[in-house]
């Protein structure tokens, strides 16, 4: 099992939906959670972080679920400049190397 | 303005002709490091530094050098490029954010070793 998993998607939904992403996570000791942005050919940029008790951010929500070791990300009201694709990252304590998922890819249409 | 900035952004070079990336942060961030990114694989980290004069290998060191001088910059060697090396790469600062570390990547630099 990867230690990071990300269905790659590509999510097609229309403007204004409501789509959520979910992100599985291998190592029980992980203990930081965070959200990255990236468009096609560009850096990638930080979102959010998840914390223990969730966290929003206008129109995104971001949620841990330690007991199944999954982080969710949700995007309500999507606007065609959501289209990206979405990192999810998570580090052990302690540990200065940041594991990436591969990415989901969120595709919002007119 | 706070950014993360490399040079250069696109490199065609042919196998074993030493190369340097340069990348600097204005931040003041203790913590930096560089990535691999290449299709179906991911962002993979290939070094990283916590403090000047600190340096460790990640994930996928082998091939490359780095070295922190100063704390704001933080070069990435390739001694002798091998067309496997291809790829785009990302310099990365970062600061302690609760139990792990938010990071802002520089805007890339894509490498093609022929």
């Amino acid at each position: 099992r990867k230690e990071v998993e990300q269905d790659p998607g590509p999510f097609n939904v229309p403007e204004g939906a409501t789509v959520a992403f979910n992100c599985t996570y291998s190592n029980s000791a992980s203990q930081s959670f965070f959200w990255y942005r990236q468009d096609c050919r560009k850096e990638p940029k930080l979102l959010m972080s998840v914390y223990s008790s969730g966290n929003e951010d206008g129109r995104f929500t971001a949620q841990l679920n330690r007991a199944s070791q999954y982080i969710s990300l949700l995007i309500r009201d999507s606007k065609l400049s959501d289209s990206a694709t979405y990192l999810c990252v998570v580090n052990k304590e302690g540990s200065y190397i940041p594991t990436f998922g591969r990415g989901t890819s969120l595709i919002v249409h007119p | 303005e706070a950014q993360v900035t490399q040079n250069p952004r696109y490199l065609i070079t042919v196998t074993g002709k030493k190369l340097t990336v340069t990348c600097s942060q204005n931040m003041n961030h203790e913590y930096m490091s560089w990535y691999r990114q290449d299709p179906g694989l991911g962002l993979r980290q290939i070094y990283y530094s916590m403090n000047v004069e600190v340096t460790d290998k990640g994930d996928v060191p082998e091939g490359y050098k780095v070295s922190r001088k100063e704390k704001r910059n933080f070069p990435l060697i390739l001694e002798s490029p091998s067309p496997n090396q291809t790829s785009l790469y990302f310099c990365a600062s970062s600061v302690r954010a609760g139990r792990g570390y938010e990071q802002y990547f520089g805007p890339g630099t894509r490498l093609t070793v022929t």
